[in-house]
C-alpha cells in the first residue's frame, strides 16, 4: 500500500524564517497528495492539496509542488509567523477502490518571535 | 455551527471499563471516519463508513465497534478497556470515499488508568 515519509520534528525556527518540511511517498499509479495542520488543541484540518504531477497546491503562504519524479511533495513557507506553529502532516490517498488517507508521523513546528 | 462534532472531548476510565464516543457532522457527507492519534502524535485510520456501511476496516481489535444509525452519525463503541486504547480519537468526514477533502473533529483525548 502506500506510504509516507516525512521529515522527523520538531523543527523550530524564528518568526519571518523560510520553512521547508520534507516529504516523500511511495505510491502504486497516481495517488492525491495533502498537507494536513493540526492546530494545539484542535483536529486537523486540509492546508493544500495537488492531485497530479507538477501541480502545486497553495494556502496561507504554503505551497507545495508534487514532483513524481522525486515522489516529493515538501511543504515550504517563505516566512513564518508565531502563528503558524502547529504539527504538520503529510497525507496520500490510494488510487482506485476505497480511498484513505495514509499520513506521516507529523512534524511540530514551533515559531519564535 | 461546528461541521463534525466529537462528544465528549476527555474521557478518563479505568481499565475494563466499556465507553463510546460519539461522532456527528452536520455537511451532509456520506462518508465518515474514525482514526486514532497516539501520544507520539502518529495518525492512523481506524474505520470507515459511506452511507451507513462499513467500507474500511483496519487491522483493529474486535473490542472496537464503530455503529452508524445514520450517515450524519458514527459512533465508536470501546469494549474492556484497556492501558494501549489511550490517544486521541479523532472523528472525520467527506463527501465521499473517493479520496475527497476530510473534515474533522477537534478529537476526544481517551485515558485509561
Amino acid at each position: 500500500g502506500n506510504s509516507v515519509t516525512q521529515m522527523e520534528g520538531p523543527v523550530t525556527l524564528s518568526e519571518e524564517a523560510f520553512l521547508t518540511i520534507n516529504c516523500t511517498y511511495t505510491a502504486t499509479g497516481y495517488p492525491s497528495l495533502f498537507w494536513y495542520v493540526q492546530y494545539p488543541g484542535e483536529g486537523l484540518q486540509l492546508l493544500l492539496k495537488a492531485t497530479k504531477a507538477d501541480d502545486k497546491g497553495s494556502n496561507k503562504g504554503f505551497e507545495a509542488t508534487y514532483r513524481k519524479e522525486t515522489t516529493s511533495f515538501h511543504l515550504e513557507k517563505g516566512s513564518v509567523q508565531v502563528s503558524d506553529s502547529a504539527v504538520y502532516f503529510c497525507a496520500t490517498d490510494l488510487n482506485f477502490g476505497n480511498e484513505k488517507l495514509t499520513f506521516g508521523t507529523g512534524t511540530r513546528l514551533t515559531i519564535i518571535p | 455551527d461546528t461541521a463534525v462534532s466529537q462528544t465528549p472531548k476527555y474521557l478518563v476510565t479505568q481499565m475494563g471499563n466499556d465507553k463510546s464516543i460519539k461522532c456527528e457532522q452536520n455537511l451532509g457527507h456520506d462518508t465518515m471516519y474514525w482514526y486514532k492519534q497516539d501520544s507520539k502524535k502518529f495518525l492512523k485510520i481506524m474505520f470507515s463508513y459511506n452511507n451507513k456501511e462499513l467500507i474500511i476496516n483496519e487491522t483493529v481489535p474486535n473490542r472496537f465497534s464503530p455503529k452508524s444509525p445514520d450517515k450524519a452519525h458514527l459512533n465508536l463503541h470501546i469494549n474492556s478497556l484497556e492501558l494501549g486504547d489511550s490517544a486521541v480519537y479523532f472523528c472525520a468526514s467527506s463527501q465521499s470515499s473517493g479520496g475527497d477533502i476530510q473534515y474533522f473533529g477537534a478529537g476526544t483525548r481517551l485515558s485509561v488508568l
